[in-house]
């Protein structure tokens, strides 16, 4: 079964605190993203990144970076940590290539990540 | 900017009853309708899409439709059961070079037994 796995289900850190998420895909997808989801705001897409060593900025990338140093892997991070950080994370990926329906998300399990 | 809106946002039906979602979009060059499903604690999980040249598409208990003219696509469950219960988000996707998807604010469905 293919699978995108985030790393943590769970994680509490303090303000301040340089955060990483991982984010891990097993399919060979090209495209790689995060989002956010907080209640009354839907989905809200931080980076993603098309390629290796390649990322764009999303609609909220203020307070955050990414790596994707391999194909596989997207990294998000929040360099200094703040409780408006505090969200449900959730990484996708998509394969990318004509026709549309590579363009349909395969989602993780997402990380609840709590800033205090 | 382009936007998807989606209704209701929250949705109460009898076990067994029907259910439709109905979502608009604003972007005329979106060619590409996935629906996505998150059980509580959990990833969205795309169940059904349809292309723009296509009007309707069904998996068993769940079928999409689109108007293209109106800019609406739907989301219908039949026979819905306890574990339909979900919230359910639509998309639409527009493909110029790269691609971008926009997001409905997402439909709470509950099925009561």
């Amino acid at each position: 079964d293919v699978k995108v796995t985030q790393s943590s289900r769970y994680l509490v850190k303090r303000t301040g605190e340089k955060v990483f998420l991982e984010c891990v895909q097993d399919m060979d997808h090209e495209n790689m993203f995060w989002y956010r989801q907080d209640p009354g705001l839907g989905l809200r897409l931080i980076y993603f990144s098309y390629d290796v060593k390649m990322k764009e900025k999303g609609d909220i990338p203020e307070g955050y970076s990414v790596s994707r140093e391999k194909k596989e892997r997207f990294s998000l991070i929040l360099e200094s940590a703040s409780t408006n950080q505090t969200s449900m994370y959730l990484c996708a990926s998509t394969k990318g290539k004509a026709p549309p329906e590579s363009y349909g998300y395969t989602f993780g399990s997402g990380t609840r990540l709590t800033v205090v | 900017g382009e936007n998807v809106e989606q209704h209701p946002s929250t949705l109460s039906v009898q076990e067994g009853d029907s259910a439709v979602i109905k979502c608009t979009y604003s972007d005329s060059a979106s060619n590409y309708f996935p629906w996505y499903k998150q059980e509580l604690g959990k990833g969205p999980q795309l169940i059904i899409d349809i292309r723009s040249n296509v009007g309707e598409k069904k998996d068993q208990r769940i079928a999409v439709t689109l108007n293209k003219t109106a800019k609406h696509f739907s989301l219908h469950i039949t026979e819905t059961q306890p574990e339909d219960s979900a919230v359910y988000f639509c998309a639409a996707v527009t493909y110029t070079g790269g691609f971008k998807t926009i997001f409905g604010a997402g439909t709470r469905l509950f099925v009561k037994a």
